[in-house]
């Protein structure tokens, strides 16, 4: 069974700082996706990855695949409170709809 | 246009009772998931739905059903309530059975006492 780990479990920063959250998983990711929950709210999607050495961006979000396909992380640059949330990885398993989630990031920007 | 509906939000029962939650999809979508959200964890796969006929179990008792309508909407039961099963219950819609793109409902917030 596939795990996927991520870290920190909890990060509390400051407006204007820079941070990164990891994911890693126990085998090749068939395809990494990142996403946000609010508070009271269902998981947003952000982004899907499936390369190896991808790098894709979404406005302050950096997004990176690992070469070897097990390993991700997100940078976030100058966060801001709304950024404020889970931040979760999930891999599609084999053949099927189902989504295989870590445990999550929670994230507090404070201003 | 309408995202995934579920309802009720908010629900308590206790031990013993059974429960029902519902889920409307994305109009067009066919495909309905469930998830089980603890407090402080990432969601876990409990049933898949595709075309009214089950595509995917996680691993969850036989307390916990499912079944999705001809209008593609979708209902969770859970029997035999347990203190361990409240959670938030994540319902999400997707066009096809392996179409990537799955999108989420708010959940239901289920308080087993």
């Amino acid at each position: 069974t596939q795990l996927l780990e991520q870290s920190p479990q909890f990060l509390s920063i400051q407006e204007g700082e820079n941070l990164t959250v990891y994911c890693n998983s126990s085998s090749v990711f068939s395809s990494l996706q990142w996403y946000r929950q609010e508070p009271g709210e269902g998981p947003v999607l952000l982004v899907t990855v499936v390369t190896g050495g991808e790098v894709k961006k979404l406005k302050r979000l950096t997004f990176q695949f690992g070469d070897a396909r097990k390993d991700s992380s997100l940078h976030i640059t100058a966060a801001q409170p709304g950024d404020t949330g889970l931040y979760l990885c999930a891999d599609r398993s084999g053949n099927t709809g189902k989504l295989i989630f870590g445990q999550g990031t929670t994230l507090q920007v404070k201003p | 246009d309408a995202g995934v509906t579920q309802s009720p939000t908010h629900l308590i029962k206790t031990r013993g009772q059974h429960v029902t939650l519902r889920c409307s999809p994305i109009s067009g979508h066919k495909s309905v998931s469930w998830y089980q959200q603890v407090l402080g964890q990432g969601p876990q796969f409990i049933f898949q739905y595709y075309e009214k006929e089950e595509r995917g179990r996680g691993n969850f008792p036989d307390r916990f059903s499912a079944r999705q309508f001809p209008n593609y909407s979708s209902e969770l039961n859970v029997n035999a309530l347990l203190l361990g099963d409240s959670a938030l219950y994540l319902c999400a819609s997707s066009l096809g059975l392996l179409v990537e793109t799955q999108y989420f409902g708010p959940g239901t917030r289920l308080l087993v006492l």
